[in-house]
């Protein structure tokens, strides 16, 4: 079975400073993985993807993400935060032929000016 | 594009009431999944629809039903509310079964009282 470990629940950081959102995975078959973020009542919009491929994967506002297989790693940074960042990040993977989406418990991070 | 589209936006009812709620996909997708997110959690995944067959489903009780009418929208039904079923419940689009891409909705907030 496949499950996500988001090992930070919440993550405060001052704004302009570098973040890092940690997810870690277990899986027996290859995965996709999967940024998304919540912003306060609202759903889920995806941040980035790994599908195949480059490893490193970036998304239009600065994110990035780097694939460690074997460290079964998918964490999440940015150089510097901005106060819009303020949100819940999910780390979550899929198996790709099944389609749905095992998602971890979030991470808050709250952007301080 | 309208994306998703999720109603109502929000819902109270009482125990041991039903429940129905509404999705529209993103236009050009087939598949509808649903999840559940309790307060503080990551979404759980409730099942997934597809050429209007419920093709997966996760680990939610019978009371949890659902149906994919020929233009792919999707309803959830749940029977016999329960407190626990107090939760933001979102619906998610994707093109085929292979999950290399979920689009998801605002969500409805169900409130159990």
């Amino acid at each position: 079975a496949q499950s996500v470990t988001q090992l930070d629940s919440q993550v405060p950081v001052f704004e302009e400073a570098p973040v890092e959102l940690r997810c870690n995975y277990s899986s027996s078959v290859s995965v996709y993985l999967f940024w998304y973020v919540q912003y306060p009542n609202q759903g889920l919009q995806l941040l980035l993807k790994y599908l195949s491929g480059s490893t490193l994967v970036e998304s239009i506002n600065g994110f990035e993400a780097e694939f460690n297989k074997s460290q079964t790693s998918f964490h999440l940074r940015k150089p510097s935060v901005h106060i819009s960042d303020t949100a819940e990040y999910f780390c979550a993977v899929s198996d790709g032929s099944q389609g749905n989406l095992i998602f971890g418990k979030g991470t808050k991070l709250s952007v301080k000016p | 594009d309208a994306g998703v589209t999720q109603s109502p936006t929000h819902l109270i009812k009482t125990r041991g009431q039903q429940v129905t709620l509404r999705c529209s996909p993103k236009s050009g997708h087939d598949t509808v999944s649903w999840y559940q997110q309790a307060l503080g959690q990551g979404p759980q995944f409730i099942f997934q629809y597809y050429e209007e067959e419920e093709r997966q489903r996760g680990n939610f009780p019978d009371r949890f039903s659902g149906h994919q009418f020929p233009n792919y929208s999707s309803e959830l039904n749940v029977n016999a509310l329960l407190l626990g079923d107090s939760a933001l419940y979102l619906c998610a689009s994707s093109l085929g079964q292979g999950n290399t891409e979920a689009f998801f909705g605002q969500g409805t907030r169900l409130t159990v009282v």
